[in-house]
């Protein structure tokens, strides 16, 4: 019983280098959301995909895209890594209706 | 914009003493309120669930109650033991929409 798989768990950037987070979930969930952890900030969400098909920003997107390959995948890419990127990713997905969020592991990522 | 507020920050408290944590949000038109627990290094682990229509919920030594009409919400711990120690988090889903707002944690150490 997976729940919500990450890779990488760690990643170490150069600046300007390019890079895509996977995320995969195995409990047929219709909504996926990608977060950024940073001290002191709390979460703070990147971009969502309500269900297979759509995407959508949230609070903190510049810088990232998104693909919502089918229900199961979504991917966070970085297309020219900058240090202030340098964060914690959580990857989570819920079922639609009024249950909650279920986070991955995370991916620890620092841009030099 | 929902706000989430944790105070405080951190706590520090004997093994056995019974504690409270605060959560608070400044918009009440909530569709359901989510706490967490998060271990250094790891994810998030959804403790409790709290939908907008209900006052509490319990599991084992967790106690949750929201009072939406003053934006706040407390998770209660009964005789707190060592393992308890981690951040907490409590995460607001609006009313409208797939959105979730996260507060800043309160980091817990449970002395032995």
């Amino acid at each position: 019983n997976a729940g919500v798989t990450q890779t990488p768990k760690f990643q170490v950037l150069k600046t300007g280098q390019s890079m895509t987070l996977q995320c995969a979930q195995d409990m047929n969930h219709n909504s996926m959301y990608w977060y950024r952890q940073d001290p002191g900030m709390g979460l703070r969400l990147i971009y969502y995909s309500a269900s297979e098909g759509t995407t959508d920003k949230g609070e903190v997107p510049n810088g990232y895209n998104v693909s919502r390959l089918n229900k199961r995948e979504f991917s966070l890419r970085l297309e020219s890594a900058a240090p202030s990127q340098t964060s914690v990713y959580f990857c989570a997905s819920k079922l639609s209706g009024g249950v909650g969020l279920f986070f991955g592991s995370g991916t620890q990522l620092s841009v030099l | 914009k929902q706000e989430v507020t944790q105070i405080p920050a951190a706590l520090s408290v004997p093994e056995g003493e019974n504690l409270v944590l605060n959560c608070s949000f400044t918009d009440s038109a909530i569709y359901n309120l989510q706490w967490f627990r998060q271990d250094p290094g790891k994810g998030l682990t959804s403790l409790l669930l709290i939908q907008s229509s209900q006052r509490e919920q319990t599991s084992g030594r967790l106690n949750a109650s929201l009072d939406k009409s003053s934006g706040r919400s407390t998770l209660y711990i009964a005789a707190s033991q060592p393992g308890d120690s981690a951040t907490y988090l409590c995460a607001v889903r609006r009313d409208t929409g797939n959105q979730f707002y996260f507060g800043t944690g309160t980091s817990l150490t449970v002395i032995p």
